[in-house]
C-alpha cells in the first residue's frame, strides 16, 4: 500500500457526461499529480499541484480541470466525456521539495459508453 | 517541454541473463531519474532513482546508470528471474516538475 487514496476504483458513465476523481495523497505529501494511462500505453502527465497551488501542466484538455484543496486532497474533473477519454486514470504524490520520489495510487478505471 | 524517450518497447530475456533498457531525455535542466515498474493491472511502482550528481546506482540485482552529457540513463537488471516480468518506465524530472514518463518497455523473462 503506497499510502494514496483514489477514489472511485472502478466508474462506467456515458458520453457527454461529467466524472469527478478524488485523491487522497500519503500523510505530509504536498505535491499531487495526475496522469492518464490508455489501454497498454505511457503514462500521460495531466497536471501538478503543489501546497494548493498549480505547479506544472502536461497535456490536459480543456474538457478536463483539477484543484487542491487546503486538506491537500485533490480532484480531477473531467466534463463532456467522449469514448476516447476511457482510461486509468492514476493520481501520485511526493513530499514535494527536494524529495521527488512519486507513489502512485491504485487508480480509477474510467470506461465511457 | 521535456521529452523522454525509451527503448526497446518489448523485450524478452532467457531466465538468469541481463536485460537493458535505455531512455534518452531532452532537457538538460532534468535532475531526477526514476526507473518504476508496472504489473499488470497494478500501480507503478517505484524501483530505482538517480541524480544527475551520480553516474551509477545499484540495488541488489538492479542498477543505473546515467550519462549527463548525452542526456541518457539505462536501467540494468541482472540474473532475471520471472518475476522481474513487468513494464518498466523511465522518467526525468527537474526539481519535481514536469515529470515526464517514457513509453514503456514490456519485459518477458522467460523460462
Amino acid at each position: 500500500d503506497s499510502g494514496v487514496t483514489q477514489t472511485p476504483k472502478h466508474l462506467i458513465t456515458a458520453t457527454g457526461q461529467r466524472v469527478t476523481l478524488r485523491c487522497s495523497p500519503r500523510s505530509g505529501d504536498l505535491s499531487v499529480y495526475w496522469y492518464q494511462q490508455s489501454l497498454d500505453q505511457g503514462l500521460q502527465f495531466l497536471i501538478q499541484y503543489y501546497n494548493g497551488e498549480e505547479r506544472a501542466k502536461g497535456n490536459i484538455l480543456e474538457r478536463f480541470s483539477a484543484q487542491q484543496f487546503p486538506d491537500l486532497h485533490s480532484e480531477l474533473n473531467l466534463s463532456s466525456l467522449e469514448l476516447g477519454d476511457s482510461a486509468l486514470y492514476f493520481c501520485a504524490s511526493s513530499e514535494g521539495g527536494n524529495n521527488e520520489k512519486l507513489f502512485f495510487g491504485s487508480g480509477t478505471q474510467l470506461s465511457v459508453l | 517541454g521535456e521529452n523522454v524517450e525509451q527503448h526497446p518497447s518489448t523485450l524478452s530475456v532467457q531466465e538468469g541473463d541481463s536485460a537493458v533498457i535505455k531512455c534518452t531525455y531532452s532537457d538538460s535542466a532534468s535532475n531526477y531519474f526514476p526507473w518504476y515498474k508496472q504489473e499488470l493491472g497494478k500501480r507503478p511502482q517505484l524501483i530505482i532513482d538517480i541524480r544527475s550528481n551520480v553516474g551509477e546506482k545499484k540495488d541488489q540485482r538492479i542498477a543505473v546508470t546515467l550519462n549527463k552529457t548525452a542526456k541518457h540513463f539505462s536501467l540494468h537488471i541482472t540474473e532475471t528471474q520471472p518475476e522481474d516480468s513487468a513494464v518498466y518506465f523511465c522518467a526525468a524530472s527537474m526539481g519535481g516538475q514536469n515529470f515526464v514518463f517514457g513509453p514503456g518497455t514490456r519485459l518477458s523473462v522467460l523460462p
